[in-house]
């Protein structure tokens, strides 16, 4: 069965700064990535994906993904953070093959101050 | 199309009461499944299904059942109420397995 780590639970950054949350997963098989993003009080949006082809993933609101088979991850980057990035980010992993669930890592909060 | 809707949202239970939450989707995705969030702990996953009269267990499923009569819906029953299971709860939809999923809006249990 495959898993999720998400190596940091809470990430603070200054605005305008580089942030990178990491995620490595664990899985027998093939598997597609994603990231999510929570916002206070909402529920979960798509941020980015990976599935296959180019290892480097871009999503929206500026962020992108790499992913590397060899180290199992798949960590998230921003250039430039605004303070409207402050939210709750899920790392998720599914298993290429039908009739198995997305399971998800338990977040990492980035906080952006000014 | 409404997407993932969810009822209802919010709810204090006693404990050894049982209920259901209801969750119902319109856009014809095979994968539905159950998550509870809490705090430090992500998203767990309870149960799932990859269509109408499947269903299978997730991260954890005690003291919870499923069933998926139809495409649309995917009822989680909680059986007899603990504390423990105090939380929030989750249902989400994709077409697939490379498909985005989609989350209803959540709803927030309480047990006394």
């Amino acid at each position: 069965a495959q898993s999720v780590t998400q190596l940091d639970s809470q990430v603070p950054v200054f605005e305008e700064a580089p942030v990178e949350l990491r995620c490595n997963y664990s899985s027998s098989v093939s598997v597609y990535l994603f990231w999510y993003v929570q916002y206070p009080n909402q529920g979960l949006q798509l941020l980015l994906k990976y599935l296959s082809g180019s290892t480097l993933v871009k999503g929206i609101n500026g962020f992108e993904a790499e992913f590397n088979k060899s180290q199992t991850s798949f960590h998230l980057r921003k250039p430039s953070v605004h303070i409207s990035d402050t939210a709750e980010y899920f790392c998720a992993v599914s298993e290429a093959q039908a009739g198995t669930a997305l399971i998800f890592g338990k977040g990492t909060t980035l906080s952006v101050s000014s | 199309n409404a997407g993932v809707t969810q009822t209802p949202k919010f709810q204090v239970l006693k404990t050894g009461q049982s209920m259901t939450l209801q969750c119902a989707q319109d856009m014809n995705h095979e994968y539905m499944s159950w998550y509870r969030q809490d705090p430090g702990m992500g998203l767990r996953l309870i149960h799932y299904s990859v269509g109408a009269g499947i269903t299978d267990q997730g991260e954890v499923p005690n003291g919870y059942n499923v069933s998926r009569s139809t495409t649309e819906d995917f009822p989680l029953r909680l059986l007899s109420a603990a504390p423990s299971q105090t939380s929030v709860y989750f249902c989400a939809s994709r077409k697939g397995q490379t498909y985005e999923q989609y989350f209803g809006p959540g709803t927030r249990l309480t047990v006394t």
